[in-house]
């Protein structure tokens, strides 16, 4: 079946500093989600990327899909202390969605 | 407000001591499913449904029941609990969909403890 692959699996980053994760699938996606999970809560909807080569920003965090559409990338500039928590992208193919394992994020103030 | 809600929050129990734990949607969403979230492993998808009385297998069913008899409402059954049930469980629904998956909601949460 359809598998994410999700890198790094931690990372900890000086404030200020960026941040990037990045997922691969095995297949061809049809659209790609972002999920961000802070902390003691649940995984949250950040933005969907549908198009091949796709780019969207929402503030400091800019999404990318791949032209093939089987890889996408999260970075985040300048971090804050307010990002922290996992990062998870989840493929859709056809009615399934597959999550990869997530990024945590950690921000030394 | 939409939302996804399960109860219980926190549920510690005993090893073979049947449990349910409830999650409901109030997005009219034709699809809902069951994910464990352990360190390392990530989400896990338990089960899933497409609709009232369809369900089906995810990656990690085994020990786990569900049910779909609204629409709203997919509890999730555990017969004999097992320590190694031990986790943290997140109901979700979405619309299905008529090409892509649409955007996922998740409930709180459900940290399960079985001694």
């Amino acid at each position: 079946g359809q598998q994410v692959m999700q890198i790094p699996q931690y990372q900890h980053v000086q404030e200020g500093e960026d941040f990037t994760t990045y997922c691969n699938s095995s297949t061809t996606l049809s659209n790609i989600q972002w999920y961000k999970q802070r902390p003691g809560g649940h995984p949250v909807f950040l933005i969907q990327l549908v198009k091949s080569g796709e780019v969207k920003k929402q503030k400091r965090l800019t999404f990318q899909f791949g032209e093939a559409k089987k890889n996408s990338s999260l970075h985040i500039t300048a971090t804050q202390t307010t990002d922290v928590g996992t990062y998870f992208c989840a493929g859709a193919g056809s009615y399934q969605l597959t999550f990869g394992k997530g990024t945590k994020l950690s921000v030394i103030p | 407000e939409a939302q996804v809600t399960q109860n219980p929050r926190y549920l510690i129990t005993v090893t073979g001591k049947k449990l349910t734990v409830t999650c409901s949607q109030n997005m009219n969403h034709e699809y809902m499913s069951w994910y464990r979230q352990d360190p390392g492993l990530g989400l896990r998808q338990i089960y899933y449904s497409m609709n009232v009385e369809v369900t089906d297998k995810g990656d990690v069913p085994e020990g786990y029941k569900v049910s779909r008899k609204e629409k709203r409402n997919f509890p999730l059954i555990l017969e004999s609990p097992s320590p190694n049930q031990t986790s943290l469980y997140f109901c979700a629904s979405r619309n299905l969909g008529t090409i892509v998956a649409d955007t996922q909601y998740f409930g709180p949460g459900t940290r399960l403890t079985v001694l």
